[in-house]
């Protein structure tokens, strides 16, 4: 089977930084997605890791270790804008197989 | 820039009707998804296809088909719709590496 878990929602205050946690339990592991997304509004790509270690992209870092099947994202310098759920999906295999989702968090970002 | 549309953003039928949502991606991608997304529940996947006239079935299946005669469209089918059918239906679309999926603006689906 295939399990990811990330909290469901947590707050944080503007100017701040947040980390979001993933854990992933999945028959095989051929990278992992950070998607955001707005209330109402379809997700959008973040970030991509395959590899340990931490990729940095502007104000968001993500990072990977494969062997404790942990990924975390970082978002630094909250703004308003960053309330949205953050969804953490996992490619189980290569080829033609979906991506496999958790739940998402639900991040709000106050004054 | 990738470009994912869907054919309505709402959607209001009665129960009993046949629905079609129709999805169309820009970017010549083989591979395209049909996901329902329901508060606590997450994105759950209904469909795929990797190639045209192929398709795979996802984790929630029941009451839906789909169908892909071009690369560029694929239509998810409600052969007859029920009220625990509204939704929000996402559709999406991946290429190649690094393999992201590009989601559609969605559509808000209600059953009355």
């Amino acid at each position: 089977g295939q399990n990811i878990d990330q909290p469901t929602e947590m707050t944080a205050t503007e100017g701040a930084i947040v980390q979001i946690n993933c854990t992933y339990q999945t028959s095989g592991f051929n990278g992992l997605f950070w998607y955001q997304q707005h209330a109402g509004e379809a997700p959008t790509f973040l970030s991509y890791n395959v590899l340990d270690g931490l990729e940095e992209k502007g104000r968001f870092s993500s990072f990977l270790s494969r062997s404790k099947g942990y990924s975390y994202l970082l978002l630094k310098e909250l703004q308003m804008k960053d309330s949205a759920s953050y969804l953490c999906a996992v490619r189980p295999y290569s080829g033609n197989t979906p991506l496999v989702f958790g739940k998402g968090t639900r991040l709000s970002v106050i004054a | 820039d990738v470009k994912v549309t869907q054919s309505s953003r709402y959607l209001v039928k009665r129960t009993g009707e046949k629905v079609f949502l129709e999805c169309v991606q820009d970017m010549d991608h083989e591979n395209m998804f049909w996901y329902r997304q329901d508060p606590g529940l997450g994105l759950r996947l209904i469909y795929f296809s990797y190639d045209v006239k192929m398709k795979e079935k996802g984790d929630i299946p029941e009451g839906y088909s789909v169908s892909r005669e071009k690369k560029e469209r694929f239509s998810l089918i409600l052969e007859s719709a029920s009220t625990n059918q509204t939704s929000m239906y996402l559709c999406a679309s991946r290429g190649g590496y690094p393999y992201e999926q590009y989601f559609g603006p969605g559509t808000r689906l209600t059953v009355t």
